[in-house]
């Protein structure tokens, strides 16, 4: 079955660190891979997405980066500011269902001034 | 001009009780879904609409009953419910557009069930 799985539930940075944040996924046929915020209290909100013919995608202090070979996705914040705490979610859009997202179990970041 | 709003915010209400939370997208979209997300933070999809029509059923007991109205309407009504129906429930809203499958999330109704 699909599952997507993250390597560390808390991640503790200080202000102006760089952050990375791992996602493994295991259905080999997912098409599609995205990234999401969480803030307390909040909906999800989208970050960066990648598709699966990319390896490397870059946003406004965030980079996505796809390893197909290990089925790994991970998550580069530059600078990290307290505005950065939040939850973080991978998904991925499997090769099965409509428009389908599978979300990973999170991973909380916390940002230290 | 929120983009996908929920109501009611909170529900706090006793087991065996019935209950409707509903969803609105201003954002044109055509398919619509309902998220349940327990205490430790899992997101998992539960329902999809696509144009008013059921696409995605996860294994969701059958006393909760999705609606669309319309493509703007998602509403979510839960019969008989349960303590383990305590969860934050997300609504959401997406348009296939240039190979992007990004999902607009609502702020949550979090249901309490005692």
């Amino acid at each position: 079955g699909e599952s997507v799985g993250l390597h560390l539930p808390t991640l503790s940075v200080q202000e102006g660190d760089n952050s990375i944040i791992n996602c493994a996924y295991s259905n080999s046929a997912s098409d599609y891979f995205i990234w999401y915020k969480q803030e307390s209290g909040k909906g999800p909100q989208f970050i960066i997405d990648i598709r699966s013919n990319m390896d490397k995608r870059q946003g406004q202090r965030v980079t996505v980066l796809l390893n197909k070979t290990v089925k790994h996705l991970s998550l580069q914040i530059a600078a990290t500011q307290p505005g950065d705490s939040a939850v973080y979610f991978c998904a991925e859009k499997g090769d099965t269902g409509f428009q389908k997202l599978v979300f990973g179990t999170g991973t909380r970041l916390l940002v230290s001034p | 001009d929120t983009a996908v709003s929920q109501t009611p915010k909170y529900l706090v209400t006793q087991m065996g009780n019935d209950k409707s939370i509903k969803c609105e997208q201003n954002l044109g979209h055509d398919t619509m879904y309902w998220y349940k997300q327990d205490s430790k933070k899992f997101l998992k999809i539960m329902f999809s609409y696509n144009n008013k029509e059921l696409i995605i059923n996860e294994t969701v007991p059958n006393r909760f009953s999705p609606k669309s109205p319309d493509k703007a309407h998602l509403n979510l009504h839960i019969n008989s419910l349960e303590l383990g129906d305590s969860a934050v429930y997300f609504c959401a809203s997406s348009r296939v557009s240039a190979g992007s499958y990004e999902q607009y999330f609502g702020p949550g109704t979090r249901l309490t069930v005692t």
